[in-house]
């Protein structure tokens, strides 16, 4: 079975400092995996997914399949950046499987 | 373009009673799916739909929770009867394709509507 786990509820970091979300994984195989973000009031979105390698907001993850993580990084948070993020993970042909979320805030 | 929408936005129903949700995704998606979340948690798959056809819905309660997706568009969840343990917020989302290798991974991303707030009291 697919799982994703999110070991912080909560983490709290000062604006311009890094912040890392961690994300862990368990799936035999080639997993695709996603960033979702949820801002105040506002809908589930996805931020950035490893396939793309990109940059979204300042944010990147980068999969290590030797360690089963998809952590998120940010160089430098900002006060925005606030919001309920969610790893999640797709195995081919199978359904999306999400992680129980981090909330992040960034204290001024 | 516009988003998911649902409907409606928030419901609360005493225990034992019926309630159904209405979604409707984004033109020309043929995916479609219903989460559960509880709160505190992520989201929960509970049926995902490819055009009319059911593809998964191994974590849908089958005894109180049904799903329809006439005509391959708009979907409907039901709960009959609600049990207090169903507060949650039900998500929709749809996306273009499901799970078929692409080099458009694009149409595999999910888009969410808004939600709607279910209290079972």
């Amino acid at each position: 079975a697919q799982r994703v786990t999110q070991p912080e509820k909560l983490l709290s970091v000062f604006k311009g400092a890094p912040v890392e979300l961690k994300c862990n994984y368990s799936y035999s195989g080639s997993p695709e995996l996603f960033w979702y973000v949820q801002y105040s009031r506002q809908r589930l979105q996805l931020l950035l997914r490893h396939i793309s390698r990109e940059s979204i907001k300042g944010f990147t993850a980068d999969l290590n399949k030797g360690e089963t993580s998809f952590h998120l990084k940010k160089p430098f948070a900002q006060e925005e950046d606030s919001a309920m993020y969610y790893c999640a993970l797709r195995s081919p042909g199978r359904q999306l499987t999400f992680g129980s979320g981090t909330q992040l805030t960034v204290l001024p | 373009e516009a988003g998911v929408a649902q409907s409606p936005r928030y419901k609360i129903i005493e225990k034992r009673q019926s309630v159904a949700f209405w979604c409707n995704p984004i033109s020309g998606h043929a995916t479609l799916y219903w989460y559960q979340q509880i709160l505190g948690q992520g989201p929960k798959l509970l049926i995902q739909f490819q055009n009319n056809g059911v593809v998964d819905d191994s974590q849908l309660p089958k005894d109180r929770f049904s799903a329809e997706r006439l005509k391959g568009v708009d979907s409907t969840l039901k709960i009959q009867p609600a049990k207090l343990e169903d507060s949650a917020v039900y998500l929709c989302a749809s996306s273009l394709r499901w799970g078929l290798k692409t080099e458009l991974h694009q149409n595999t991303e999910a888009f969410f509507g808004q939600g709607t707030r279910l209290t079972v009291v």
